[in-house]
């Protein structure tokens, strides 16, 4: 069981918008930044988004986050047939001392 | 380029011990803290240990507290992970990253499997 929750699954055909949401707790989302991975399966898992808001180099502007309080929520416009893949949400926890993950959203492109 | 490179996971009984490695090339390891992250087949990613860059910060998720020790050595860009006490719920693919302020850059895994 994930100290941080996201919907198991989302989906959403080419082109259309698509909202991953995760939920945590004051002490990782409410006093830290939120970071979001994507995996694809057999593979190890790669920065989409940190601090929040902000995509590493190469990471299309389709892709952007956001949060509130204790949630944070990742967005893809554009959906392409490439965004199907499991995405994590992260953050530090202060009262645990380590990095807590969500349970993980699996993307279908329809 | 950046490299991590995980080995030494394999087949071990429950009881029993095995010692992972994380060889890194194309950065300086010694200005870098480190994680481990494991996940078992089918499931989300676990951290389970951090490093600070000498070694003066550690610390470890309770799922692998007292069983699981982790270890550095910087003269030989490497990273190291002491798993005793082995449990099945411990199979999982292994992974070691390099943190930046967040986990910026991952290994491809080493996979440990314990079954009797």
């Amino acid at each position: 069981q994930s100290v941080m929750t996201q919907t198991p699954s989302a989906s959403g055909a080419p082109g259309q918008r698509v909202t991953i949401s995760c939920s945590g707790s004051s002490s990782n989302i409410g006093s830290n930044h939120v970071y979001w991975y994507q995996q694809v399966p057999g593979t190890a898992p790669k920065v989409l988004i940190y601090r929040v808001d902000q995509r590493p180099s190469g990471v299309p502007d389709r892709f952007s986050g956001s949060k509130s309080g204790t949630s944070a929520s990742l967005a893809i416009s554009g959906l392409r047939s490439e965004d199907e893949a499991d995405y994590y949400c992260a953050a530090w926890n202060g009262s645990l001392r380590g990095w807590v993950f969500g349970g993980g959203t699996k993307l279908t492109v329809l | 380029q950046v490299r991590l490179e995980e080995s030494g996971g394999g087949f071990v009984k429950p009881g029993g011990s095995l010692r992972l490695s994380c060889t890194v090339s194309g950065f300086t390891f010694g200005d870098y803290y480190m994680s481990w992250i494991r996940q078992a087949p089918g499931k989300g990613l676990e951290w389970i240990a951090y490093i600070s860059s000498f070694s003066d910060i550690i610390y470890y998720a309770d799922s692998v507290r007292g069983r699981f020790t982790v270890s550095r050595d910087n003269a030989r860009n490497s990273l190291y992970l002491q798993m005793n006490s082995l449990r099945a719920e411990d199979t999982a693919m292994y992974f070691c990253a390099r943190e930046t302020e967040w986990l910026d850059k991952w290994g491809q895994g080493t996979l440990v499997t314990v079954s009797s």
